[in-house]
């Protein structure tokens, strides 16, 4: 089956540059989130779309911003970078209300690091 | 606002051994509530979820956990843990109120001894 796809997987950036993360939904699934997991903690979210709209936010940096595009793809730009922005970024994906919507299927999660 | 507690954050069990990973929630109404599972660099795998009816659920692996409100617990059970198993369990908390947005635990980390 398929799943939800993070690109890329690894990346490797410099204080103060900027990074983009991209998340490729599941088929057919219309609500996406973004969740931030440092290094021993749990993951920490960070915002959501439905149907191309912000859904939720928690808390995300202002240097940080998404969207939700019209094949439902998101991406994540990350600006000003600092080291503490060193984690794992993980996508998450559900279906419309009704099918499923209650339930994220988690994509293999975005290494960044940030030297 | 919701919250979720894992009370181990590190249990070590025998292969063969029965594993109870604990997990209590706060919240203000039912709970949708999950076991995700996270293997050394990789992403987080539903083991299974509970929204209403039979507090008993069955999920994938051969684990089961039961919701009992009274304590306000969701604990992972598994009668016979297998070396495959050693991993890192979050349980989560979702609340319909807020968009379904995730609230995880601190994790428990699991090791497995031969």
């Amino acid at each position: 089956a398929a799943g939800v796809i993070q690109s890329p997987r690894h990346l490797i950036k410099e204080k103060r540059e900027t990074a983009t993360l991209k998340c490729y939904p599941i088929p057919r699934h219309d609500t996406v989130y973004w969740y931030q997991q440092g290094p021993g903690q749990d993951p920490q979210f960070l915002i959501s779309f439905y149907e191309k709209m912000q859904s939720d936010k928690g808390s995300i940096p202002d240097r940080f911003s998404a969207q939700q595009f019209s094949d439902y793809h998101s991406e994540l730009n990350m600006s000003s970078l600092e080291l503490g922005d060193s984690a794992l970024y993980f996508c998450a994906s559900s279906p419309p209300p009704g099918q499923g919507g209650d339930t994220q299927y988690f994509g293999p999660g975005t290494r960044l690091t940030v030297l | 606002a919701q919250s979720v507690t894992q009370p181990d954050i590190h249990i070590t069990v025998s292969e063969g051994a029965s594993l109870e990973l604990r997990c209590n929630y706060s919240y203000g109404a039912t709970p949708y509530l999950f076991w995700y599972v996270q293997s050394p660099g990789q992403g987080l795998q539903l083991l299974l979820k509970y929204f209403s009816g039979d507090t008993l659920v069955q999920g994938i692996k051969g684990f089961e956990a039961e919701f009992k409100r009274s304590q306000s617990s969701f604990n992972l059970r598994k009668p016979s843990v297998h070396w495959s198993d050693a991993a890192e369990y979050f349980c989560a908390v979702g609340a319909p109120g807020s968009n379904y947005k995730l609230t995880f635990g601190k994790g428990t980390l699991l090791t497995v001894n031969p």
